[in-house]
């Protein structure tokens, strides 16, 4: 049972352009979402997350969205660049005990072209 | 700044053999974890701890055990390795929400 989905494997976008990620959760106790970024043999990296009490969180070039009534957050890059290019997982952790137990998505691949 | 240091990066095993993965962090953090990522899996937790001297299961523990005798390190032990576990595994560490992640340990087991 996938309780975090992200459905597109991977995404091509041109440099300069938008890029965005979107991921879809099924379990309503999840209280916090977070989106790393993993680069080939690397371990992933913390990019950026929203509490369940916001709609919108911003850093940067960096803003997730989170649409609480869908179940859906979003990652949107802009303006992205080549070096943006990695893996991205979408996570989110449930309301419960003291340990971030995170749930992870399958992942989405982004590849920004010249 | 180490941070997450997993040890060793890669490792091939026969079926049958068994290893132990070791995961060291330097920031001082209560909350350890170890995942495996499978492709089209993503990560999955396997088990994790909340302090010294305490570990719990996570989503796919079987066939794994851990210990966590002192603060700053994480032990994943196979004692009797499948091919099923061939994986990479990443230890992360946490003092809340943010995890920070070692780079990770190639597994195949043959």
């Amino acid at each position: 049972d996938q309780q975090v989905k992200q459905n597109s494997p991977s995404l091509s976008v041109q440099e300069g352009r938008i890029s965005i990620l979107n991921c879809d959760y099924t379990n309503s106790m999840f209280d916090y979402f977070l989106w790393y970024k993993k680069y080939p043999a690397e371990g992933p990296t913390f990019l950026i997350s929203i509490s369940s009490i916001k709609d919108k969180n911003e850093d940067g070039r960096f803003t997730v969205f989170l649409n609480k009534s869908a179940k859906h957050l979003s990652l949107h890059i802009v303006p992205s660049q080549p070096g943006d290019s990695a893996v991205y997982f979408c996570a989110a952790r449930r309301a419960a005990g003291t340990a971030s137990k995170l749930t992870f998505g399958t992942g989405t691949r982004l590849q920004v072209t010249l | 700044n180490a941070g997450v240091t997993q040890t060793p990066k890669f490792r091939v095993l026969k079926t049958g053999q068994s290893m132990t993965l070791l995961c060291a962090q330097d920031m001082n953090h209560e909350y350890m974890y170890w995942y495996r990522q499978d492709p089209g899996m993503g990560l999955r937790l396997i088990h994790y701890s909340v302090g010294e001297g305490t570990t719990a299961k996570g989503e796919v523990p079987d066939g794994y055990n851990v210990s966590r005798l002192k603060k700053q390190n994480f032990l994943l032990g196979l004692e009797s390795a499948a091919p099923s576990q061939t994986s990479v595994y990443f230890c992360a560490s946490s003092l809340r929400e943010k995890l920070f992640f070692g780079s990770g340990t190639q597994l195949s087991v043959l």
